[in-house]
């Protein structure tokens, strides 16, 4: 799986939007970009995936640059609980859970 | 989407001893991996677990240490052997979703302290 190069951390303030980059510039023609966060002391939760296109769901919105080499989520609303471990994982969807998942950004969110 | 339900939700444990987690899953899955998250670290992969073949190890990571169980479609155990305080890490099962999207559901995780 291609390599994933997240900052450590960010801060938002509640109630604006939160622009989570991602760099995946040896991702493969096959690879999705997927997002996951794990808030505290619970499992990972899928956020939202796409390949080249952006998408959008009830959670959040995936942009991805045309050349495909990094993506940015979007949380178009910040609240005090979306405060968690922003993961972004490249891989075929059929290896998904073979998948390397990185460091991950620190998404804090501030009153 | 997928429930999965994970025992036992943490527990502490003496260096030495073996502990085994279940895994429950609410569907049938093909495929369900668990997954070791250290103390402030990320997630690393510990294997795949297939239904009615031995489950796949990465590197790093041996069957004598962490024997997996895979019976059935809907569930799965973990196995942490000779343990010791190093063990100590959330262990967490995950499945993929049924329609091969690649969508990961986890457990919650299984918090082990050893002693």
């Amino acid at each position: 799986d291609a390599k994933t190069t997240q900052p450590t951390s960010m801060d938002c303030a509640e109630g604006r939007a939160a622009n989570l980059p991602c760099n995946h510039s040896t991702i493969s023609g096959n690879e999705y970009v997927y997002w996951y966060r794990q808030i505290h002391s619970q499992g990972p939760q899928y956020i939202i995936h796409g390949l080249k296109n952006n998408e959008t769901n009830e959670m959040a919105s995936l942009i991805i640059t045309e050349d495909r080499k990094s993506s940015t989520l979007i949380l178009p609303h910040a609240t005090l609980r979306d405060t968690a471990v922003y993961y972004c994982i490249v891989s075929p969807e059929y290896n998904a859970g073979k998948s390397t998942f990185g460091d991950g950004t620190t998404l804090t969110v501030k009153p | 989407s997928a429930v999965i339900s994970q025992k036992p939700s943490r527990d502490i444990c003496q260096r030495g001893t073996s502990l085994t987690i279940q895994c429950q899953v609410d569907s049938q899955v093909t495929m369900m991996f668990w997954y070791r998250q250290q103390p402030g670290q990320s997630l690393t992969l510990i294997a795949t677990a297939n239904q009615g073949s031995e489950a796949t190890y990465e590197s790093g990571f041996v069957i004598d240490k962490f024997p997996i169980s895979r019976p059935n479609l809907t569930f799965s155990t973990l196995t942490v052997s000779n343990m010791s305080p190093e063990d100590s890490s959330i262990y967490l099962c995950s499945v993929d979703d049924r329609a091969n999207t690649g969508e990961l559901f986890f457990g919650e995780g299984s918090r082990l302290t050893v002693l």
